[in-house]
């Protein structure tokens, strides 16, 4: 099983400020299958990233992903109210698919 | 709009059964794999099963498998996640989701608002 190690466990920032989410998995995962979600209470989780890098449909350009090999970053250039979420990672590539534990921003 | 709807939630007693639902519109349905994730009281999301979009190979990891059985028929464009001996740990949020591709790794780009399974005596 890849486990999937997210840091840190809380960020806390204000809104306009640059959040930076890190994603380190127990072994090397292929980009294609890496992917990162929101999600607020009593909502629906969200895509926002899928292979890495590509933003899903609807999503704002400050979100960017980057990465490869076992470490994978979320990067918010600018933090919007809505902004404050938890945020997991996810591989795909083998199952048991897995997730991180997860990374609240908070304010 | 895409739209995946649970039902099917409750409190049942350890050792019960439960059948949880998800009816899917705004898709052909058919044509893409489904997935069920959960996410416990305080912790994180756990990936379930996946089933393609045909019905083929479904799979669960090692603390469901032999206890919780997906399936979906097409016709009802509604997807299904038999639950049976069910323990404490799995009183969860349950949610349905929904892939990119028709079989094979994909992402989750559509998500339903989840139901809750409570499990106690």
């Amino acid at each position: 099983e890849i486990v999937l190690t997210q840091s840190p466990g809380t960020l806390s920032l204000s809104p306009g400020e640059r959040a930076t989410l890190s994603c380190r998995a127990s072994q090397s995962v292929s980009s294609t299958y890496l992917a990162w979600y929101q999600h607020k209470p009593g909502q629906a989780p969200r895509l926002l990233m899928y292979s890495t890098s590509s933003r899903a449909t609807g999503i704002p350009d400050r979100f960017s992903g980057s990465g490869s090999g076992t470490d994978f970053t979320l990067t918010i250039s600018r933090l919007e109210p809505e902004d404050f979420a938890v945020y997991y990672c996810q591989q795909y590539v083998v199952t048991p698919e897995t997730f991180g534990q997860g990374t609240k921003v908070e304010i | 709009e895409v739209q995946l709807l649970e039902s099917g939630g409750g409190l049942v007693q350890p050792g019960g059964s439960l059948r949880l639902s998800c009816v899917v519109s705004g898709i052909t349905f058919k044509n893409y794999a489904m997935t069920w994730v959960r996410q416990a009281p305080g912790k994180g999301l756990e990936w379930l099963s996946t089933i393609g979009g045909g019905g083929c190979c479904a799979s669960y990891p090692d603390s469901v498998k032999g206890r919780f059985t997906i399936s979906r028929d097409n016709s009802k464009n509604t997807l299904y996640l038999q639950m049976n001996s069910l323990r404490a740990e799995d009183t969860a949020v349950y949610y349905c989701a929904k892939r990119i591709t028709t079989n094979g790794p994909s992402t989750l780009d559509r998500w339903g608002q989840g139901t809750l399974v409570t499990v106690s005596s």
